[in-house]
């Protein structure tokens, strides 16, 4: 089975940084690759899919890029709203893997 | 606008069963392949099981061990997970979930507000 891993587990930045989250997958996998944002006590939001493609009505300060077994997740600008923990997932053959999540805070 | 509603949430001691139910309103449910995630407290979510819009394609989570099973009513536009032989491990928020193709494996564009279900003596 295809294990993906985040990295950080916690990170913590100021508002206006530049962000990065990173997920490794134990096998190539482009670019079955989605994000999500999730908010205490909320569903997890889809934010990106296909590796790279952003979702209609997410802020275009949200990016993300990769290939093979390695893909990131970036915040241009953080803002206060983006307080949240992150989860990479893979997908493919019906078969559905997160990441373990990125939890991200205001310092 | 698109809505996911569970229920069916709730305690349940260990061995025992339970249903959810997922409600789907505002898109075509039955032109949409659907999912069961959970979510353990502080942990990340999990998938469980995924179903084919005609609910002919089945495919679950190798941990589940044939204990859950997963449905679909598409003339009530409706989801189900009949969870057998519950175990501590089981505790989660369990959310529906929508794929965003209507093709294909892809990811989840909607989500439910999630159900808790709690196995403890």
């Amino acid at each position: 089975d295809i294990q993906m891993t985040q990295s950080p587990s916690t990170l913590s930045a100021s508002v206006g940084d530049r962000v990065t989250i990173t997920c490794r997958a134990t096998q190539k996998i482009h670019p079955w690759l989605a994000w999500y944002q999730q908010k205490p006590g909320k569903a997890p939001r889809l934010l990106i899919s296909d590796a790279s493609n952003l979702e209609s009505g997410v802020p275009s300060r949200f990016s993300a890029t990769g290939s093979g077994t390695e893909f990131t997740l970036t915040i241009s600008s953080l803002q206060p709203d983006d307080i949240a923990t992150y989860f990479c997932q893979h997908y493919n053959n019906y078969l559905y893997t997160f990441g373990q999540g990125t939890k991200l805070e205001i310092k | 606008e698109v809505q996911l509603v569970e229920s069916g949430g709730g305690l349940v001691r260990p061995g025992g069963s339970l249903r959810l139910s997922c409600a789907a309103s505002g898109f075509t449910f039955s032109t949409y392949s659907m999912n069961w995630v959970r979510q353990a407290p502080g942990k990340g979510p999990e998938w469980v099981s995924y179903i084919s819009s005609s609910g002919g394609y089945i495919n679950n989570a190798n941990s589940l061990e044939g204990r859950f099973t997963i449905s679909r009513d598409n003339a009530k536009n409706s989801l189900y997970l009949q969870m057998n032989s519950l175990r501590a491990e089981d505790t989660a928020v369990y959310y529906c979930a929508r794929v965003r193709a209507k093709a294909g494996t892809d990811s989840f564009d909607y989500w439910g507000q999630g159900t808790l279900v709690t196995v403890s003596s």
